[in-house]
């Protein structure tokens, strides 16, 4: 079975400063890879998502994700935080069950927090 | 695009109590539908997934269920409430990993 892992549950960032959440997943075979945004009390927004392809994944918000094979990682990065980025972040695999299902595992999530 | 309406928004049930969770979908047909659980600390778990209408797979044993009476709406329900089904839950929406999330329902249950 499919498992991520989000090492750090709370990070906290200045305003202006740069970004990385790590994300590292087990699964046996190419996974899909995704992270979501979750502001206080709303729903999901998906940040950005690979499949395949290039390595390097541009998403929405100024967030990028660099998928790396051979450390199992998919870890999101953004050069410089704004106040606004406060906020729970999930990365999340998606594997193709074959069923028609193809549900999301997440990680626990990293609550990030935004000095001034 | 879709959009996934969810109520209630927030909800504080006592122990023991039923349970009816609703969640409508616009903007597509046929969809793959999910509803996850987000308890504190513990991030989100799939509950339940439908792929048509009456088709239900449950992915964790617990005291809820859900049903899918027509093509954009799935209910999560239960006949009593425990308190360790508080939590946050959503529903999604979505097919070949284009997902869109509900805003939430906030379950208390006291």
């Amino acid at each position: 079975a499919q498992s991520v892992t989000q090492p750090d549950i709370h990070i906290t960032v200045s305003e202006g400063a740069s970004l990385e959440l790590r994300c590292n997943y087990s699964y046996g075979a190419t996974p899909y890879l995704f992270w979501y945004v979750q502001s206080p009390g709303q729903g999901l927004q998906l940040l950005l998502k690979y499949f395949s392809g290039d390595t390097l994944v541009q998403g929405i918000k100024g967030f990028e994700a660099e998928f790396k094979r051979s450390q199992s990682s998919f870890n999101l990065r953004k050069p410089s935080v704004h106040w606004s980025d406060a906020a729970e972040y999930f990365c999340a695999v998606g594997t193709d069950s074959g069923g028609g299902a193809d549900g999301l595992t997440f990680g626990k999530g990293t609550h990030l927090i935004i000095q001034p | 695009s879709q959009t996934i309406h969810q109520w209630p928004a927030t909800l504080v049930q006592p122990v023991g109590s039923p349970l009816s969770l609703e969640c409508t979908v616009e903007g597509t047909s046929n969809p793959n539908l999910y509803w996850y659980r987000q308890a504190a600390g513990r991030g989100l778990q799939l509950l339940f997934y439908s792929v048509g209408i009456g088709q239900i797979s449950s992915e964790v044993p617990q005291n809820l269920s859900a049903s899918r009476p027509q093509d954009r709406q799935f209910i999560l329900s239960s006949k009593k409430l425990l308190l360790s089904d508080s939590g946050f839950y959503l529903c999604a929406s979505g097919r070949n990993y284009g997902y869109t999330f509900g805003s939430g329902t906030r379950l208390t249950v006291v």
